[in-house]
């Protein structure tokens, strides 16, 4: 398999609900990121990986929790939800840091639902 | 800190007429600029980049899109649409370590 997988495509949970998220890249690349995609607007940055270790949080709120265990996987860990956290969760991955070299290779997306 | 403005929200064009979607960035240097595609239930997928010399970019599935520096526009065009070009589109800009700013995206309606 190849690209960037993610699983699940479709959940849906509630509020006081506990569920992950799961991202497998095959591309061989050493960053690894999520996005939250809303309706209308811009994409968000969540989180960044490099070389498994997080450089990048954009002020997400702590229900939301990333972890990645090496640097093919990256789970997104949720607890606590808000009905307004429902969006497409996008995980991405590039091939290394640095300006320029964010050439993104997108999964499909999970798509969440929080009643 | 860069922005990109996406000015049309959604655009209609017949199959086998032109397009074209606007893209302007706000960052003080030469950015690196994309233009990424997302079909329904799908990610996102690379179209073209620039990251410099020759500003005419070409990309896949027919698209080119141009670098204006005077007018801080990345403008992504197709001289003939098809069908499955009924897509959103998505115009980024890197100008930082990790951080690629998307503009809001475009919907693309193609009508027979």
């Amino acid at each position: 398999e190849t690209g960037v997988t993610q699983t699940p495509r479709h959940l849906v949970m509630g509020m006081t609900n506990k569920k992950s998220l799961k991202c497998e890249q095959h591309l061989g690349h050493n960053a690894m990121y999520w996005y939250k995609q809303s309706a209308k607007k811009p994409l968000e940055l969540m989180f960044v990986y490099s070389l498994e270790e997080r450089v990048e949080n954009n002020s997400v709120p702590s229900r939301f929790s990333p972890e990645c265990p090496n640097s093919s996987h990256l789970f997104l860990h949720l607890h606590t939800l808000q009905p307004e956290d429902s969006a497409l969760y996008l995980c991405a991955s590039s091939q290394e840091r640095g300006l320029g070299a964010n050439v993104l290779t997108f999964g499909a997306g999970s798509r969440l639902t929080v009643l | 800190a860069q922005s990109v403005t996406q000015p049309d929200i959604h655009i209609t064009v017949s199959e086998g007429a032109s397009l074209e979607l606007r893209c302007n960035y706000s960052y003080g240097a030469t950015p690196y600029l994309f233009w990424y595609v997302q079909s329904p239930g799908q990610g996102l997928q690379l179209l073209l980049k620039y990251f410099s010399g020759d500003t005419l970019v070409q990309g896949i599935k027919g698209f080119e899109a141009e670098f204006k520096r005077s007018q801080s526009s990345f403008n992504l065009r197709k001289p003939s649409v098809h069908w499955s070009d009924a897509a959103e589109y998505f115009c980024a800009v890197d100008s930082n370590d990790y951080k690629l700013s998307f503009g809001a995206g475009t919907t693309v309606t193609v009508r027979a």
